[in-house]
């Protein structure tokens, strides 16, 4: 069973940081694009970021871009977010989302995490 | 970027009744990746379609996805009480990026 757990989120200050990581199991994690989706509080759904299986390619929405990098360790079957130059309006819960084939960069959405909340606010 | 818009906004119907609820894209989704997803509160979306007309695992045959090119269509043949949720559409493509429609809150009437 597929399973993804995301964590990292909380309180930050605008203009801060946050990392949020997200541990994948019951699958091979190495052979899937991973992508992040977020929610911001009442309000629909929003891509944020993809990366292919390997790492080599990496996408941004461009309301995110410059100040968001996503990453991954396939050795510890981790995905990560880095959050920077933090906004007011990235204040959402992060899903954690599994690409559903292999070799692909992109697809519909099966598998999600049960998401973490990152809130900016001073 | 294709932009998706979901009608109508909300929908009011009573368990028993069909909903019908539309996806319209700003330009054709190629090879009809379009997937449709329920979310009720406090828990993630649950995906219901893919590929325009598929059906994910373990989704009632109640539901069933329709359309192509710029039109798409997720038809609920008869509510159950646990249909009542917002729907949303979503376009993803051959790569990045993907994008939702805005969603459809359906409720009880």
């Amino acid at each position: 069973e597929v399973q993804l757990v995301e964590s990292g989120g909380g309180l930050v200050q605008p203009g801060g940081s946050l990392r949020l990581s997200c541990s994948a199991s019951g699958f091979t994690f190495s052979s899937y694009a991973m992508h992040w989706v977020r929610q911001a509080p009442g309000k629909g759904l929003e891509y944020v970021s993809a990366i292919s299986s390997n790492g080599g390619s990496t996408y941004y929405a461009d309301s995110v871009k410059g100040r968001f990098s996503i990453s991954r360790d396939n050795s510890k079957n981790t995905l990560y977010l880095q959050m920077s130059s933090l906004r007011a309006e990235d204040t959402a819960v992060y899903y954690c989302v599994k690409v559903p084939l292999t070799g692909y960069s992109s697809g519909w959405y099966k598998d999600w995490g049960q998401g973490t909340l990152a809130t900016v606010s001073s | 970027e294709i932009v998706l818009t979901q009608s109508p906004g909300t929908l009011s119907l009573s368990p028993g009744e069909r909903a019908t609820l539309s996806c319209r894209a700003s330009q054709s989704v190629s090879s009809s990746y379009l997937a449709w997803y329920q979310q009720k509160p406090g828990q993630a979306p649950r995906l219901l379609i893919y590929g325009a007309f598929s059906r994910a695992t373990g989704i009632p045959d109640r539901f069933s996805g329709s359309g192509s090119g710029t039109d798409f269509t997720l038809t609920i043949s008869r509510l159950e009480p646990e249909d009542f949720a917002v729907y949303y559409c979503q376009q993803y493509g051959s790569s990045p990026p993907i994008t939702f429609g805005q969603g459809t809150r359906l409720e009880i009437k």
